[in-house]
């Protein structure tokens, strides 16, 4: 089955600077893949997702890239913000099948 | 959008007893359910997967006979933790998906096993 590994797992920035999560998947049939931020006791959210047949998204100050033939994506994060601080989860899956999570990344933002 | 209405929120419960965690599709037909356990500090885990009117799928490493899943209509599925454990206690969430929306997410449960 699928497995999702995603580094680092804890990442410290000062405010206004960028911040890069990084995640590999190993099956290379996944298509789908979605990048969520939580907060503690919460449901995770929606930020920003890539199909396979794209290289890179961006939406204002997040964006995503996929490499498909290395079976790696990125969470670029710019301008970071206090609010920015939280618990981000890289996830891949299949047309269909359940999301399958990497570890998380506890971003921390200090103004 | 899509939502998933997930109860209860808060649970405690004595250890020995069983408890049931409710899932419902408010504005789509969910075909499939993914249900998910949260340890503190960690990743959401895959535990089974459920499809309206068949068995459902469980993970490697989780008990079927004690995690009761029940998908018997296209709008509720349901988990029965079955005599519960403190090792038990977690966060349970479940997700579907809608092929216009995607994944949704419920809200989540804490159980809390005493």
């Amino acid at each position: 089955g699928e497995n999702v590994e995603q580094h680092p797992s804890t990442l410290s920035v000062q405010e206004g600077d960028s911040a890069v999560i990084k995640c590999t998947y190993s099956d290379s049939a996944s298509n789908y893949f979605p990048w969520y931020k939580q907060e503690l006791g919460k449901r995770p959210q929606l930020i920003i997702d890539i199909r396979s047949n794209v290289g890179e998204k961006k939406d204002q100050r997040i964006a995503v890239t996929l490499n498909k033939t290395a079976k790696h994506f990125s969470l670029h994060i710019t301008e970071t913000q206090p609010e920015d601080s939280a618990v981000y989860f890289c996830a891949a899956s299949q047309a269909g099948t359940a999301l399958i999570f990497g570890k998380g990344t506890t971003l921390s933002v200090s103004s | 959008g899509a939502v998933v209405s997930q109860h209860p929120s808060r649970v405690i419960c004595k250890s020995g007893t069983s408890v049931k965690i409710e899932c419902r599709s408010l504005d789509f037909q969910a075909t499939t359910m993914f249900w998910y356990r949260q340890f503190p500090k960690q990743s959401l885990m895959l535990m089974a997967t459920s499809n309206e009117g068949s068995k459902a799928t469980y993970e490697q490493g989780v008990e079927k006979d004690k995690f009761l899943i029940n998908h018997a209509s296209l709008t509720l599925s349901t988990l029965t933790v079955t005599s519960a454990h403190p090792e038990d206690s977690s966060f349970y969430i479940c997700s579907a998906r809608d092929r216009v929306f995607g994944y949704t997410f419920g809200s989540g449960t804490r159980l809390t096993v005493v």
